[in-house]
């Protein structure tokens, strides 16, 4: 498709289990960036891809979140051991541009919506 | 800090007349991008417009318009002839250039929900 895809839309998981969620890009776009929005607020930011490379992970709030982007194109964001904090939409954005370019916006993804029970 | 700050939680507004809605930012860096997002309620980041530091003159984009007031580090987002459409949330991001590390994320403001009446 021609805009930034996730999967799944929504997430149900009970406390403890793991998640994985998906995020494909658009074609090309070289930058790639996840972010987490709770309900009512803004995205934050989580973490940024640059291709393969993971640039930034400060925004991360703990070692159970995990983010991998292996081949420079889809990505996938995993949080171990689900906490009720965690449940938020988490977004994901994608940038053509690396580096450079600040009037380059992100396209986002419609979410994924995660609710911990 | 805040890097961003939008402090109307939710504005209202009556079909086709104008609405300005706030955002001040918070930078040190002499290069960086203002833009604003519309979230409707189905969750989609939508990209309305974009201001540079540099730039010279304030942007618009069909009926959205920046009002860019550099000095008081103000970028507030006017939308003329209000559509009921228009009733989502707006977020207000800031980039930052020089100190961005060769890359550039986007900073979120908390949002303005604005809802138009008919």
């Amino acid at each position: 498709g021609a805009g930034v895809s996730q999967s799944p839309r929504y997430k149900v998981a009970k406390r403890g289990q793991d998640v994985a969620l998906r995020c494909d890009p658009i074609s090309g776009h070289v930058s790639l960036f996840w972010y987490q929005q709770a309900l009512g607020q803004g995205p934050e930011f989580l973490t940024y891809f640059q291709n393969e490379a993971q640039l930034d992970k400060s925004g991360l709030p703990s070692d159970r979140f995990f983010a991998e982007r292996p081949e420079g194109s889809v990505s996938t964001l995993k949080i171990q051991r689900t906490q009720q904090e965690d449940s938020a939409v988490y977004l994901c954005a994608s940038s053509g541009v690396a580096g450079q370019g600040l009037g380059s916006p992100l396209h986002f993804g419609n979410g994924t919506r995660l609710t911990v029970t | 800090a805040q890097k961003i700050t939008q402090t109307q939680p939710g504005m209202f507004v009556q079909e086709k007349e104008a609405v300005t809605l706030d955002c001040t930012y918070d930078t040190s860096d002499p290069s960086y991008g203002l833009f604003w997002y519309k979230q409707p309620s189905s969750g989609e980041m939508i990209f309305l417009i974009y201001q540079g530091s540099y730039d010279q003159q304030n942007a618009t984009e069909g009926r959205y318009s920046l009002n860019f007031q550099k000095a008081r580090k103000s970028a507030n987002l006017v939308i003329s002839a209000s559509q009921l459409g228009d009733s989502a949330m707006y977020f207000c991001a800031m980039r930052e250039g020089q100190r961005s590390g060769g890359y550039n994320k986007l900073i979120f403001g908390a949002g303005t929900r604005l809802a138009v009446h008919p």
